[in-house]
């Protein structure tokens, strides 16, 4: 069964203080591994898809790598506005059409001025 | 650019009751997907659809069933409601012959009473 773990559970930063959210998974053969933002009670806002091991991908502040066991969101000199739930989810190969995503339970991150 | 669009956005209804939810997924998308997320959870996985056919099938009770219509929009039925059933309820869409990423709405909050 395909498991994802994501750590920290909460993480408090000051405002320009960077740091990295870990997502670790286990699946049977990945098709892309997600990172979602989500705001308490909406929906998740899709950041990345990661296909292989080594890639890379940046939008602003924030950057996700992966590898073949783990991914990263490094999130740099991060803002207020950067607070959110931060959702990791893969994606088996294994299975046919429409594939569902299996999510973490997510980083909280709050960034204080 | 065009979301995905949830109705209604709040619902609350008695137990026993029946509800309906409506997903209308972003022009030119095939695949629709729905999760329940309960509080504090991540998202779990109900049910997909691909072409208006049933792709995938996960943690649905049978109190529940779901179709995509011919214009791909998507209604999830819910019968003989719980207190339990109460969540954020999100529907996403994807195009599988493009990058078949998911992107979800804005959900709809079922308070069961």
């Amino acid at each position: 069964e395909d498991q994802v773990t994501q750590s920290p559970e909460a993480l408090r930063l000051q405002e320009g203080e960077s740091s990295s959210l870990n997502c670790s998974y286990t699946v049977s053969g990945l098709r892309g591994l997600f990172w979602y933002r989500q705001d308490p009670g909406k929906g998740p806002e899709f950041l990345f898809t990661l296909y292989s091991a080594g890639e890379e991908k940046e939008k602003e502040r924030l950057k996700a790598t992966l590898t073949k066991k783990e991914s990263f969101l490094h999130i740099t000199a991060p803002k207020p506005e950067d607070s959110a739930t931060y959702l990791c989810a893969v994606q088996p190969s294994n299975t046919g059409t429409a594939s569902k995503l299996t999510f973490g339970t997510g980083t909280r991150l709050q960034v204080t001025l | 650019a065009a979301g995905v669009i949830q109705s209604p956005r709040h619902l609350i209804k008695e137990k026993r009751e029946t509800a309906t939810l409506k997903c209308y997924p972003i022009p030119r998308h095939d695949t629709v997907y729905w999760y329940q997320q309960g509080p504090g959870q991540d998202p779990q996985f109900l049910i997909s659809f691909y072409e208006k056919m049933q792709s995938d099938k996960g943690s649905i009770p049978d109190r529940f069933s779901a179709q995509q219509f011919s214009d791909y929009h998507s209604e999830l039925n819910m019968s003989s409601l719980e207190l339990g059933d109460s969540a954020l309820y999100f529907c996403a869409s994807s195009d599988r012959t493009s990058t078949d990423t998911q992107y979800f709405g804005p959900g709809t909050r079922l308070t069961v009473l």
